[in-house]
């Protein structure tokens, strides 16, 4: 199965916004509408932020959103917080009931 | 509170086998497609297998195919991995992990267990 690329590491300065990207093909992001994002902080467990591109689970601050255009899905932190700053990994659906991960992605809130 | 707890991690040597449990409190896994995803020391998650809500149907990531099985007894509500023929790769923390949606889906997991370690080494 593919892993979807995720620039290794993101920055953003406290208050303001970082945007990270999540790129693959027209058999996983490309080709459905089933992409989701997890923050990971050290030692803890990932947590769901965002599924089926856009939604964001009850509980989850709408400073996270996030978008798709072509196979390319993205996160937007907006109002960044010290307790932002984490791991996040994209995953989609790619078909033949495989799911697939991004590599990942560390945020460092400036 | 929905829960899962894992349980079934330890240390075992090359081309040797273990079995994981999840145990679910609070929902029935008959409900949901279940997953069981891997993160191996400082590295990403990867997606290792699922099951369907109706037990019937499961896949399994290339890296594990044909080494690693996932199944479930209804009765105690309970998740399993048995893995065969571990390699050193194989080390990681396994979770389990619940579809976001009832029913068959396979989209992404909104209620994760904490986790049990594997770590494959002679």
């Amino acid at each position: 199965q593919s892993v979807l690329t995720q620039p290794p590491s993101a920055s953003g300065s406290l208050g303001h916004s970082v945007t990270i990207s999540c790129t693959g093909t027209r058999r996983d992001v490309g080709g459905y509408e089933y992409v989701s994002w997890y923050q990971q902080h050290p030692g803890q467990v990932p947590r769901l932020l965002i599924y089926e591109v856009t939604k964001r689970p009850s509980g989850v601050p709408d400073r996270f959103s996030a978008s798709k255009s072509g196979n390319t899905a993205s996160l937007t932190v907006s109002g960044l917080q010290a307790e932002d700053e984490a791991d996040y990994y994209c995953s989609s659906y790619a078909g033949d009931n495989n799911l697939v991960f991004g590599g990942g992605t560390k945020l460092t809130v400036l | 509170q929905v829960q899962l707890v894992e349980s079934g991690g330890g240390v075992v040597q090359p081309g040797g086998s273990l079995r994981l449990s999840c145990e679910v409190s609070r929902f029935m896994i008959t409900d949901y497609v279940m997953h069981w995803v891997r993160q191996a020391p400082g590295k990403g998650l990867e997606w290792v297998a699922l099951i369907s809500n109706e037990g019937d149907f499961e896949n399994y990531a290339v890296s594990v195919k044909g080494r690693f099985a996932i199944s479930r007894d209804n009765t105690e509500n309970t998740l399993f991995l048995d893995m065969h023929s571990l390699r050193l790769e194989d080390t990681a923390v396994y979770y389990c992990a619940r579809e976001v949606w009832s029913g068959w889906s396979v989209n992404g997991a909104d209620v994760w267990g904490h986790g049990t370690v594997v770590t494959v080494s002679s």
